[in-house]
């Protein structure tokens, strides 16, 4: 069980936008900054979104961030079959003092 | 560049100990935390530590309590991850990740490596 909770999965048409969710509470993503990984089949998770909302250098604009209360959201438009992947959302935990992630999300491409 | 290349796929029984390491190279390791993150088959990432850079000291998630050892070498720029008492369900892919702080989270990330646990 997972200490950030995902959806399971996300699909949606490519072109079209999709957002995936992650809940947790005031000891993680409340007082804490939240990233987002891509994990394409086979390869270690890269780094999408740091800080809530910044994209590291690469990262292209259709991907974006936010952030409110206890909860956060990852933003993916105009999708592409090649943003087919497991999607993780992560932050510190300050009460467990702990690294904590998200289950995982799956995003399918129809 | 920032570059964490790990050692190889291991296969180990259970009640061994299995010691995975992860070079650093590209920067300098005592300015960053180094975390361990590990991947069952088909499971999400389960976080297990990390190495403080400052004195080496480690800490560890509460699943791995007296199980887990991480530990760096220096001299050589390679940070260690040892499990032991080895039981099915550690068998999983085991990376080693940089960790620029809690903003930014795990810019840099090993290859991975594959433990599997079996009789």
């Amino acid at each position: 069980q997972s200490v950030l909770t995902q959806p399971p999965s996300v699909s949606a048409a490519p072109g079209q936008r999709v957002t995936i969710s992650c809940s947790g509470s005031s000891s993680n993503i409340g007082n804490n900054f939240v990233s987002w990984y891509q994990q394409l089949p086979g390869t270690a998770p890269k780094l999408l979104i740091y800080g809530n909302n910044e994209r590291p250098s690469g990262i292209p604009d259709r991907f974006s961030g936010s952030k409110s209360g206890t909860s956060a959201t990852l933003g993916i438009t105009d999708l592409q079959t090649g943003d087919e992947a497991d999607y993780y959302c992560g932050t510190w935990d300050s009460s467990l003092n702990a690294g904590v992630f998200g289950g995982g999300t799956k995003l399918t491409v129809l | 560049q920032v570059q964490l290349v790990q050692s190889g796929a291991e296969v180990k029984k259970p009640g061994a100990s299995v010691k995975v390491s992860c070079k650093a190279s590209g920067y300098t390791i005592t300015n960053y935390y180094m975390h361990w993150v590990r991947q069952a088959p088909g499971q999400g990432l389960e976080w297990m530590g990390l190495i403080n850079p400052f004195d080496g000291g480690p800490s560890y998630a509460q699943s791995f309590q007296g199980r887990v050892t991480m530990t760096r070498d220096t001299s050589t720029t390679t940070v260690y991850m040892e499990l032991s008492s080895l039981r099915f369900e550690d068998t999983a892919v085991y990376y080693c990740a940089r960790y620029d702080g809690h903003r930014v989270g795990f810019l840099y990330w090993g290859q991975g490596t594959l433990v599997t646990v079996s009789s």
